[in-house]
């Protein structure tokens, strides 16, 4: 079956404008997953959807960052006020359950480069 | 907090050598460990798992044991191909936690 797409694969912006990133799980599964990867940082746990469950947070760094699932499906995560530094590869992964010995499935990422 | 912490790279072999990229853990419990491979302009995917003490996780002729005593979850492969060229990264998920954490990645190159 499809694995996890993400769109677009390349986002060129502007420091200051706000940018939208999509990601789309494999179907069937209940937990998201959003993660940066970038050359200073490597990769980091940014935010996790578990089904009707609150989302954790915790790892988003700062409150320009937000996300949201719709319908327990799709995912958009949003960052307002881009600044140079949230210049990153952003991943999504998905995982069939809530049980963290099971894989987490990954998609192909978006490049965000903010100018 | 969890950590991961993996041999600096990047590493270059010649194709039939011995492969080991060093992986170490720091976490409470009993963590879930991974590696994951990024081939060259693809995906992160999942390369082996192991999710208890003294498991062995294989796959594609690599192997990495997870050894308890040691905190750790090396990576060892006995003859590298070529294709085998990638970024490496070790991982685990806490006890009572979902994300992973990563470590810094190991960049190898096999030369023919």
């Amino acid at each position: 079956g499809a694995g996890v797409s993400q769109s677009p694969s390349n986002k060129v912006t502007e420091k200051g404008k706000d940018v939208e990133l999509r990601c789309d799980p494999i179907s069937g599964h209940t937990a998201l997953y959003w993660y940066r990867q970038s050359l200073g940082q490597g990769l980091e746990f940014l935010i996790y959807f578990q089904g009707n469950s609150a989302p954790d947070k915790s790892g988003l760094p700062s409150d320009r960052f937000s996300a949201e699932r719709t319908g327990g499906s799709v995912s958009t995560l949003t960052i307002q006020r881009t600044q140079q530094e949230d210049s990153a590869v952003y991943l999504c992964a998905s995982r069939v359950r809530a049980d963290r010995t099971d894989t987490q499935y990954f998609g192909p990422g978006t490049r965000l480069t903010v100018l | 907090g969890n950590s991961v912490t993996q041999m600096e790279g990047p590493v270059t072999l010649s194709e039939e050598a011995f492969l080991t990229i060093n992986c170490t853990y720091t976490a409470t419990g009993y963590p879930s460990l991974f590696w994951y491979v990024q081939y060259p302009g693809e995906g992160l995917q999942l390369l082996l798992k192991a999710t208890k003490a003294d498991d062995k996780g294989s796959n594609k002729g690599f192997e990495a044991t997870y050894r308890k005593e040691t905190t750790s979850f090396h990576l060892e492969k006995g003859s590298v191909q070529v294709s085998d060229s990638a970024v490496y990264f070790c991982a685990l998920t806490g006890q009572g936690a979902q994300k992973l954490v990563f470590g810094q990645g190991t960049r190898l190159t096999i030369n023919p």
